[in-house]
C-alpha cells in the first residue's frame, strides 16, 4: 500500500520550458513535504519542501504547489535546464510517527 | 564536513551470511533512517531512529535489526542474509521531523 506516489516513471522536456512533476498521497496525517533530486550512484539531495499549513513555496526555479484537499503536490521547474536531469522523489513526513516516506521517483530528462 | 559517512561502500555476501552496515552523522542530528532502494522501487523505509535509545519500524523491517546507543550512530544489521536483499541502502539523518534530511553514498549490497 503505497502511501505517497508518483505515477510518472519518466518526463521529457525540452530545455527552457517547464517541467512539471507529480506527487499524490493517502494518509492525512502527513504535513510535511520534501522534493529530492538523485543522481546515479549518489544518495539523494534535498531540493525544496513545504508545510502543510502553506499551498506555495518557491526557491529560484524551483516552485512546490500543495493541494490539500486533493492530496496532490506538484515540483515547477522553470526554466529546465540540462542539468536537472536526474530522478525526482516526493516524500511526506507523518505528523504523528518520526517516519519520511518516498515515492518511487519520475526520472526528468532536459533536452538541449 | 563529513555529514552522512556510510561504510562499506560495496559489499558481497553469501546466503545465510550477517554483516552490519554502520552509518555515522556529525551533525547532531536526532533523527536517523535507514532506506533501501530496489531498481524502479524508490526508497522503502526500514527503521527509523528519533533520538538516541529509541527505534522504530519502517515500511520494510524483517530481515534487519537497529540499534541507536548515541546520537551519531546508526548501524544496520543483516542476520541471514537473503538475495532478497541484494539493494543499496542509505542511511539519512535530520535534526528533526520537519527538517530536511541529509543522506549518505549509499552502500550497494548484494548476496548471492
Amino acid at each position: 500500500d503505497q502511501q505517497v506516489k508518483q505515477n510518472s516513471p519518466s518526463l521529457s522536456v525540452q530545455e527552457g520550458r517547464i517541467s512539471i512533476l507529480n506527487c499524490d498521497y493517502t494518509n492525512s496525517m502527513f504535513d510535511y513535504f520534501l522534493w529530492y533530486k538523485k543522481y546515479p550512484a549518489e544518495g539523494p539531495t534535498f531540493l525544496i519542501s513545504i508545510s502543510s499549513i502553506k499551498d506555495k513555496n518557491e526557491d529560484g526555479r524551483f516552485t512546490v504547489f500543495l493541494n490539500k484537499s486533493a492530496k496532490h503536490l506538484s515540483l515547477h521547474i522553470v526554466p529546465s535546464q540540462p542539468g536537472d536531469s536526474a530522478v525526482y522523489f516526493c516524500a511526506a513526513s507523518d505528523t504523528s510517527q518520526g517516519n519520511l516516506i518516498f515515492g518511487k521517483g519520475t526520472k526528468l530528462s532536459v533536452k538541449p | 564536513n563529513a555529514g552522512v559517512t556510510q561504510t562499506p561502500k560495496f559489499r558481497i555476501l553469501k546466503i545465510g551470511q550477517s554483516m552490519t552496515l554502520q552509518c555515522t552523522q556529525d551533525m547532531n542530528h536526532n533523527y536517523m533512517y535507514w532506506y533501501r532502494q530496489d531498481p524502479g522501487m524508490g526508497l522503502k523505509l526500514i527503521y527509523y531512529s528519533v533520538g538516541a535509545g529509541i527505534t522504530d519500524k519502517g515500511e520494510v523491517p524483517n530481515g534487519y535489526n537497529v540499534s541507536r546507543s548515541t546520537t551519531e550512530d546508526f548501524p544496520l544489521r543483516l542476520e541471514l542474509a537473503a538475495p532478497s536483499q541484494t539493494s543499496v541502502y542509505f542511511c539519512a539523518s535530520s535534526y528533526s521531523r520537519n527538517t530536511e534530511a541529509f543522506f549518505g553514498q549509499g552502500t550497494r549490497l548484494t548476496v548471492v
